[in-house]
């Protein structure tokens, strides 16, 4: 099956500065890679995804490259916010699968 | 639209006892998935299904059943609580076929004791 490494598992950044989230899995026939945020107590959310066939997609402050052949995939947010404090999983899952979620980063954003 | 809805938020059980937690969702998607989440760690699947009468385990089916009568509702049921139960459990839904959007609910956090 299909298995998701996520590094690193707590980041800590200043106010103002970038955040970068890596994650490698290890099937290729995943297709599909989202990114989801949760707070503390509530449920997860998706703030991205991307599929195999692109290999980068932007959403303001937050952005997402692929690298099929590496098989990773990485999350950006730049000018970070306190309110980007939150665990973010990354994913994978191809047609037909579930999604199998890596471990978790907890982002820590200082004022 | 309520999207995903999880009964109950919070349950604790003692050791043995069986229970199920309710999930349902109202925007006919087909696909159907059940996860815990443990301290620290991200979400594990349990069991998942890809339309009514359809079933599948995940990574983590010891101790779980599920069953999909209709679309809308997917429960799972908690056979002889142990423990290592103890967790939060997430229901999602999507729509299903090429990679679509998770939506999940707002969890059931369960002790067991």
């Amino acid at each position: 099956g299909e298995n998701v490494e996520q590094h690193p598992s707590t980041l800590s950044v200043q106010e103002g500065d970038s955040a970068v989230i890596k994650c490698t899995y290890s099937d290729s026939a995943s297709n599909y890679f989202p990114w989801y945020k949760q707070e503390l107590g509530k449920r997860p959310q998706l703030i991205i995804d991307i599929r195999s066939n692109v290999g980068e997609k932007k959403d303001q402050r937050i952005a997402v490259t692929l690298n099929k052949t590496a098989k990773h995939f990485s999350l950006h947010i730049t000018e970070t916010q306190p309110e980007d404090s939150a665990v973010y999983f990354c994913a994978a899952s191809n047609a037909g699968n579930m999604l199998t979620f890596g471990g978790g980063t907890r982002l820590m954003v200082k004022p | 639209n309520a999207g995903v809805t999880q009964t109950p938020k919070f349950q604790v059980l003692k050791t043995g006892q069986s229970m199920t937690l309710q999930c349902a969702q109202d925007m006919n998607h087909e696909y159907m998935s059940w996860y815990r989440q443990d301290p620290g760690m991200g979400l594990r699947l349990i069991h998942y299904s890809v339309g009514a009468g359809i079933t599948d385990q995940g990574e983590v089916p010891n101790g779980y059943n599920v069953s999909r009568s209709t679309t809308e509702d997917f429960p799972l049921r908690l056979l002889s609580a142990a423990p290592s139960q103890t967790s939060v459990y997430f229901c999602a839904s999507s729509y299903g076929g090429t990679s679509t959007e998770a939506f999940f609910g707002q969890g059931t956090r369960l002790t067991v004791v």
